[in-house]
């Protein structure tokens, strides 16, 4: 059974360039989350769709940061310009959408973005 | 401001004896508690969870306890085995259930 899949695991890139980070969630999952990891901050939510919507985009850090999810397959995250600060692992999770209680989230094995 | 909290940044436990890991959170309104395992250069696993209406929760070497009037939470790990020396994270959600708060994790260390 084929877990969520993350796109780069890595990738070094110079400020000002654009990013792209992808993630195909578990197949039948219809919520889809992104979350940074620093050491800062821990894990952190950026932003979750359900059912290919966003629902909560209040965890991106700024206008830099956008996410789209064009099909229940497929979602990006995408940061232009970047920025060394944006440096993180990034981790995208997949779950079926809770009702009266939460679903486990289950989560890629994220993408390490340096920014030089 | 951090509605969950692991003040213990590691821990280092024997082989064979009892791990035990804290959560406290400050959110009244959670209502689903999990645990999330986490090895290098992997993303989080989930390990096991709780809710607001139970106590306690077991799945083999893995007990939750949940005690809500102190808002806190507590895995316990019988017997340790090196295995589990990884990252521990608790979460916690509301309403919904899909919005979870970390927290911001317990290095455990299991020696042999």
């Amino acid at each position: 059974d084929a877990g969520v899949i993350q796109s780069p695991r890595h990738e070094v890139t110079e400020m000002g360039q654009e990013v792209t980070l992808r993630c195909k969630p578990i197949s039948g999952h219809n919520s889809l989350f992104w979350y940074r990891q620093t050491m800062m901050r821990g894990l952190e939510l950026l932003i979750y769709f359900n059912n290919n919507v966003p629902i909560d985009d209040s965890g991106m850090p700024e206008d830099r940061f956008s996410a789209k999810m064009p099909n229940a397959s497929f979602s990006t995250l995408k940061i232009q310009p970047s920025e060394p600060r944006d440096s993180a692992v990034y981790f995208c999770a997949s779950s079926l959408i809770a009702n009266l209680a939460g679903q486990p989230q289950h989560f890629g094995d994220g993408t390490r973005l340096s920014i030089l | 401001d951090q509605q969950v909290k692991q003040n213990s940044p590691s821990l280092s436990v024997q082989e064979g004896r009892i791990s035990i890991l804290n959560c406290d959170y400050t959110n009244s309104m959670f209502d689903y508690f999990l645990w999330y395992k986490k090895y290098p250069a992997e993303g989080p696993t989930f390990l096991i969870s709780i809710s607001s209406i139970k106590d306690k929760n077991e799945d083999g070497r893995f007990t939750v306890f949940l005690n809500k009037s102190a808002k806190h939470l507590s895995l316990h790990i019988v017997p340790s085995q090196p295995g589990d020396s990884a990252v521990y994270f608790c979460a916690a959600s509301v309403g919904d259930g899909n919005k979870l708060v970390f927290g911001a994790g317990t290095i455990l260390r299991v020696k042999s």
